[in-house]
């Protein structure tokens, strides 16, 4: 147990609705990552909030968006889904800003658009 | 676009042997990642290498960084069974935190 967690577990919608995932870091880490797996697009970084700033974006479509709240637990908020947003969606979490330190990840949410 | 090219994708391998899975990258970048994920599982991260030469070694696993060849190196020593799941490795472009990923090497290990 790496002490992150996510809820739901498993998401099923249908296009064009939105849901939020949502990810609660360990304790003590101000830095949480939100990554998307799928069969397709393979392992890819999405976006870091350090202690309720962004701080780095990666392939993050528009319609997505994410925040992190004051008690640190982060949402990612996935509107206007497609087929394509299947996959399963990682946070994980770090003590600190810099991306070299080591990172602890979540179960994962699978999210199932259909 | 920063490419991660990882090779094999697939690999079998028997107990007891060694082998080495490659990371290249397209890019200048100082921090290469190192991941495993068993099926069905998320994500642990193995290894941070963080300059060139750098090496780090746990177990039977051990990494290595050549920032100059762009080249990343995870070698498995006498493997055993336990060693079967996906590692990932990642750059991290130089001056921001950004991720870009490997495709994965699926290793499974036969007893």
């Amino acid at each position: 147990d790496s002490g992150v967690t996510q809820t739901p577990k498993h998401l099923i919608t249908a296009t064009g609705q939105r849901v939020t995932l949502r990810c609660s870091p360990r304790s003590g880490d101000l830095s949480v990552y939100w990554y998307q797996q799928s069969l397709d697009q393979g392992l890819q970084f999405l976006i870091q909030y350090y202690n309720g700033e962004e701080r780095a974006k990666g392939n993050i479509l528009e319609r997505f968006s994410a925040q992190q709240f004051p008690d640190l637990h982060s949402e990612l908020n996935l509107s206007s889904l497609e087929l394509g947003d299947s996959a399963l969606y990682f946070c994980a979490s770090s003590v600190g800003l810099v991306s070299y330190n080591e990172q602890f990840f979540g179960p994962g949410t699978r999210l199932t658009v259909l | 676009e920063l490419k991660v090219e990882q090779n094999p994708l697939f690999l079998s391998m028997q107990e007891g042997k060694n082998y080495t899975i490659y990371c290249n990258y397209s890019t200048t970048s100082d921090r290469l990642y190192w991941y495993r994920q068993d099926p069905g599982k998320s994500l642990e991260s193995l290894f941070v290498l963080l300059s060139n030469g750098a090496v780090k070694q746990e177990g039977r696993l051990m990494a290595s960084l050549d920032t100059k060849a762009r080249l990343s190196t995870l070698h498995i020593t006498a493997a055993v069974h336990d060693l079967s799941a996906t590692y990932f490795c990642a750059v991290d472009r130089v001056g921001g935190n950004q991720f870009y990923f490997g495709t994965g090497t699926s290793l499974t290990v036969i007893p």
